[in-house]
């Protein structure tokens, strides 16, 4: 079975400052990655995926997201973040040769002025 | 721009109702998706549909039922509506072979 696991229910950073979303999966073959963003009283938008390839995914919004297979791990990072970035992350998995994707309990950024 | 339309943003139903939550998609896409969010729960996906007439359960089925009559029309149905199912329903569609999803705005659901 996959699963994933965002063990930060809220992470507060300040503006400016590089922020770090923390991610952890679990499928048994390969890993399609996803991160998604919920505004404030708006739906789920797409920030970027991983499939294969370079470890570093870039995304939307100067985000990005580092896979690393050893650590069974999918970090969304922003170098500098903005109030703006405050908001609700939702990290996802698929295991190849699946069709349900399995989302995450989702993470608070919230990005003080 | 995709665009996935959800029939209510705010519902109110009493227990034992029937209620139909309807989800529209413009982009032609053949697969389409209903989860429902809950807070410290995340997204947990009640049925999937990956054609027209075609749906599989996800991993919260119970108590839910799907139709997908029309390509761009995916249906949620609450059969008898218990208030357990308060929450904010989102619905989502995507293009056969590819994983990004397209979600709808949300319809908030409370049962009283």
């Amino acid at each position: 079975a996959q699963s994933v696991a965002q063990p930060e229910d809220q992470v507060n950073v300040a503006e400016g400052n590089p922020l770090t979303v923390k991610c952890t999966y679990s499928v048994s073959g390969n890993p399609y990655l996803f991160w998604y963003v919920q505004y404030p009283n708006r739906g789920l938008q797409f920030l970027l995926k991983y499939i294969t390839g370079d470890n570093l995914v870039k995304g939307s919004y100067g985000f990005e997201a580092e896979f690393n297979k050893s650590q069974t791990s999918f970090h969304l990072k922003k170098p500098s973040a903005l109030v703006s970035d405050s908001a609700l992350y939702f990290c996802a998995v698929r295991e190849g040769g699946y069709q349900k994707v399995t989302f995450g309990t989702g993470t608070k950024l919230q990005v003080i002025p | 721009d995709v665009k996935v339309t959800q029939s209510s943003r705010y519902l109110v139903k009493r227990t034992g109702e029937k209620v139909f939550l309807e989800c529209v998609q413009d982009m032609d896409h053949e697969n389409m998706f209903w989860y429902r969010q809950d807070p410290g729960l995340g997204l947990r996906l009640i049925y999937f549909s990956y054609d027209v007439k075609m749906k599989e359960k996800g991993d919260i089925p119970e108590g839910y039922s799907v139709s997908r009559e029309k390509k761009e029309r995916f249906s949620l149905i609450l059969e008898s509506a218990s208030t357990n199912q308060t929450s904010m329903y989102l619905c989502a569609s995507s293009l056969l072979g590819t994983d990004t999803q397209y979600f709808g705005p949300g319809t908030r659901l409370t049962v009283l």
